[in-house]
């Protein structure tokens, strides 16, 4: 099976602007979760979806949001980017809903903005 | 907040040592998940144990949870500089088992 896949990889924004970043699962996998990744803050939970509803939330605030398709690929949107946006996002994956779901995670993308 | 401490935060050894990283939650955990992020790379799933008490091996590499399932610990005999990167635990809270809770990591570096 393929693994979980990102797109973009890389991207660069500038303040204000906003950004959608693709995530698409495993083939069968029906949760999706992102998480951001900075140096020294380990990985910081945004939210999860499962068939296509959201069902855990992080504490980030509202211009983050996410969405799941019915086949299970997800986005997430950040709006007005702020520079503390700057990070590595991560898509992970996994069969169902919590225990003892694995987590199956992306490359990642990395988003820069200046 | 943090509900899952993990200590040290960053440890160098030399090849040849020993190293052990411990997890440790404020609540109990219906389970616990260890991952190893290489440097430039993404956290890949190591194991998952699920048991009181439970202990996995996976060569150099032992996993334990413990008792009251509210610690682990990951311990790697003789490292080698492939051992190199960030070792993530990360549990789901017992009676409320949906969301993952994650440690901070701890970073292994490794002197040839």
């Amino acid at each position: 099976k393929a693994g979980v896949t990102q797109t973009p990889r890389y991207l660069i924004k500038t303040r204000g602007q906003q950004v959608t970043l693709s995530c698409s699962p495993i083939s069968g996998h029906r949760s999706v979760s992102w998480y951001q990744q900075t140096p020294g803050q380990g990985l910081q939970f945004l939210f999860e979806y499962f068939s296509e509803t959201q069902r855990n939330k992080g504490n980030f605030p509202g211009r983050f949001s996410g969405r799941q398709f019915s086949n299970s690929r997800s986005e997430m949107n950040v709006s007005t980017l702020e520079l503390g946006d700057s990070a590595l996002y991560l898509c992970a994956s996994s069969e169902g809903l919590g225990s003892p779901n694995e987590q199956f995670f992306g490359p990642g993308t990395r988003l820069t903005v200046l | 907040g943090q509900q899952v401490m993990q200590i040290p935060q960053y440890q160098h050894v030399q090849e040849g040592e020993d190293f052990t990283t411990y997890c440790n939650s404020s609540t109990t955990l219906s389970n616990i998940q260890w991952y190893k992020q290489r440097p430039g790379g993404h956290p890949v799933f190591l194991i998952q144990l699920v048991k009181s008490g439970e202990v996995k091996k996976q060569k150099r590499l032992t996993f334990q949870f413990g008792e009251a399932k509210k610690n682990s610990s990951l311990h790697i005999t003789a490292t080698q500089t492939t051992d190199v990167g960030t070792y993530f635990c990360a549990g789901h809270r017992a009676g409320n088992n949906r969301k993952l809770i994650w440690g901070l990591g701890t970073s292994l570096g490794v002197n040839p």
